[in-house]
């Protein structure tokens, strides 16, 4: 999987909309870009993905950059309840993989209330 | 509750042992993935099972190995245990191994190595 670089934490304070970068300059063209977060003590969670368009559900907001090189995962407002680690991860879909998930450090999101 | 079922959720043993962590994916789903968490290490994969058999291998020791039974379940096998085996491990389960696919991950179970 290529790989992607991202701020090692981000503050928001509640209520405010967070964006969260990721950079993934040698993303190829059958790469997904997917988002999972994990909270304290729990499992990592599937967050949003997409391929090229800009894509919406009811946890988050996904933004695509045109060349595709970069891309942000936007929380439209923080609650306390978001406060995790969150992961940006290419998923290539040319048949090559296995589709497993390669994490890298992610970004520590903290909500001050 | 991601629908992913793991046990035990913790577990404590001695080095040199060997355990078994289960893994019950959500109903319907054929593929299991197996992960570890450490605090040196951070996420890593583990094996992939589709449908009863071996997909893919990432990060997998020889000590370590892993089957998925006919009724979809999966199983983790740790043997000669060492102290840096203490970890959170996690089973991950999605509807197909594809990469436009979501996985939807248990609660995890502790292991501490003694």
């Amino acid at each position: 999987d290529a790989k992607t670089t991202q701020p090692n934490s981000m503050e928001s304070n509640e209520e405010e909309p967070v964006h969260l970068p990721c950079n993934h300059s040698t993303i190829s063209g059958t790469d997904y870009i997917h988002w999972y977060r994990q909270l304290p003590s729990q499992g990592p969670e599937y967050v949003i993905h997409g391929l090229t368009s800009n894509v919406n559900n009811r946890m988050a907001s996904l933004a695509i950059a045109e060349d595709r090189k970069s891309s942000t995962l936007i929380l439209h407002r923080a609650t306390l309840r978001d406060a995790a680690v969150y992961y940006c991860i290419l998923r290539d879909a040319s048949g090559a993989g296995s589709y497993q998930l390669t994490f890298g450090k992610g970004t520590k999101l903290s909500v001050i209330p | 509750d991601s629908g992913v079922t793991q046990t035990p959720k913790h577990l404590i043993t001695a080095t040199g042992q060997r355990v078994t962590l289960r893994c019950s994916p959500r109903s319907g789903d054929l593929s299991v993935y197996w992960y570890q968490q450490s605090l040196d290490q951070g996420l890593q994969f583990l094996i992939q099972y589709y449908n009863g058999e071996e997909r893919a291998k990432g990060n997998i020791l020889e000590r370590f190995s892993a089957q998925q039974f006919p009724d979809l379940h999966s199983e983790l096998n740790l043997s000669s245990l060492e102290l840096g085996d203490s970890a959170l491990y996690f089973c991950a389960s999605s509807v197909e191994g594809l990469a436009g696919s979501e996985q939807f991950f248990g609660p995890g179970t502790r292991l501490t190595v003694l």
